[in-house]
């Protein structure tokens, strides 16, 4: 019953650092999302995967790269960090249009 | 206008109260409509999905009005385990996308 997994919950990277976050559903969800959230804001989209083997931008794509490894997994790359990236990230997938979308519990990342 | 908006309150309510929240949205090809409780630095999780006829669930009441592109939450006999932030969430139909209000903070004082 694990639903939407995310790895790690927290890190710590000084700028310039890289790294990847993980995300995997095991509900045979269709459409995968990266969300940030900040104080005072709404999520706001990163990127998306509306099925396996497509991924496209969001509204703050930018110092993010995303690979929809299969249908299970989606992850998220900062191949740069910097402190503007300092928030709180989640995943999330959904089974279809108009569906109820399903969160992991966040990955918290602070960049030094 | 923000595509979604909410009162970020903080409501402070006793236990017992009755609390209503609103949502308004700009966009009118929103096609789907959900509040989501989100505790501190936790995840959001579904609340309930709000339906034209409106529906409820125990305690909440949601409605619709797609003529004042609005969604409401009542929130009846509030309870101490209600104290969350509550997210309105729009799915514009047919696509991918979903706006998230920034949320309207309750907390239910004993």
């Amino acid at each position: 019953n694990a639903g939407v997994t995310q790895t790690p919950k927290f890190q710590v990277l000084k700028t310039g650092q890289s790294m990847t976050l993980q995300c995997a559903q095991d509900m045979n969800h269709n459409s995968m999302y990266w969300y940030r959230q900040d104080p005072g804001m709404g999520l706001r989209l990163i990127y998306y995967s509306a099925s396996e083997g497509t991924t496209d931008k969001g509204e703050v794509p930018n110092g993010y790269n995303v690979s929809r490894l299969n249908k299970r997994e989606f992850s998220l790359r900062l191949e740069s960090a910097a402190p503007s990236q300092t928030s709180v990230y989640f995943c999330a997938s959904r089974r279809g249009e108009g569906n109820i979308q399903y969160f992991g519990a966040g990955t918290r990342l602070s960049v030094l | 206008r923000k595509e979604v908006e909410q009162d970020p309150g903080p409501f402070n309510v006793p236990e017992g109260a009755t609390v209503a929240f609103n949502c308004t949205y700009s966009n009118s090809a929103s096609q789907s409509f959900f509040w989501y409780r989100q505790d501190c630095r936790k995840e959001p999780k579904l609340l309930m999905s709000v339906y034209s006829s409106g529906n409820e669930d125990g305690r909440f009441t949601a409605q619709l009005n797609r003529a004042s592109q609005y969604i409401s939450l009542l929130i009846r006999d509030s309870k101490l385990s209600d104290s969350a932030t509550y997210l309105c969430v729009v799915n514009w139909g047919g696509t991918y996308k979903y706006i998230f209000g920034t949320g309207t903070r309750l907390k239910v004082l004993a």
